[in-house]
């Protein structure tokens, strides 16, 4: 069993649709990062966060974080073609734990 | 920028095989890390690093050992390759945030 459950673990998608992706756990972390993974490389960080509720912008990408710290969302708006990867969403207590991830593809 | 390489991005092994993967950090951090990455599981952490010649122990070190001999390296050691080890392994670098390398793919035949 998965310390964070990602869902859905695959989403196939329309260029320009808006998409949200859900980070769950039962446990409490100090901070959550999300992480992009493109085929044949490792993952690249692109946000951390770590007070309970927070919300963080990245361009099209809109990152939320539980108020009890427990889960984590990833919303983008009018997706494109270069948001194509694995999403991994990552726990912090004491030491980092992984998501499984969600494959994302957006077909133009 | 911030830089991890790994030695090979793509390594077939046999049964049996000792294999070494090498990771190589640029950024001065302390911390290092080793991970497989399977379809449906994520990433699972083999072995750390908090300082050079000091490792510990991840979730899945079995068949698994490092080295640690230079505060930019890191190598992940597999004493005798088994298939169930095929895998993408990747190595990692930071503290609040943890760099990747681009991984390597490892075929065990």
């Amino acid at each position: 069993t998965q310390l964070l459950e990602q869902s859905p673990q695959f989403l196939s998608i329309q260029e320009g649709e808006n998409l949200t992706v859900y980070c769950n756990s039962s446990s409490v972390f100090s901070s959550l990062q999300w992480y992009r993974q493109e085929p044949g490389e490792g993952p690249v960080l692109l946000v951390t966060v770590v007070t309970g509720g927070e919300v963080k912008k990245l361009k099209r990408l809109t990152f939320q974080f539980g108020d009890a710290r427990k889960d984590s969302s990833l919303h983008i708006t009018a997706a494109q073609p270069g948001d194509t990867g694995l999403y991994l969403c990552a726990g912090r207590r004491g030491d980092m734990r992984f998501g499984a991830g969600t494959r994302l593809t957006v077909k133009p | 920028d911030v830089k991890v390489t790994q030695s090979s991005r793509y390594l077939v092994k046999r049964t049996g095989e000792k294999v070494f993967l090498e990771c190589v950090q640029d950024m001065d951090h302390e911390n290092m890390f080793w991970y497989r990455q399977d379809p449906g599981l994520g990433l699972r952490l083999i072995y750390f690093s908090y300082d050079v010649k000091m490792k510990e122990k991840g979730d899945i070190p079995e068949g698994y050992s490092v080295s640690r001999e230079k505060k930019e390296r890191f190598s992940l050691i597999l004493e005798s390759a088994s298939t169930n080890q095929t895998s993408m392994y990747l190595c990692a670098g930071g503290d609040r945030a943890q760099y990747f390398g681009p991984g390597t793919r490892l075929t065990v035949l």
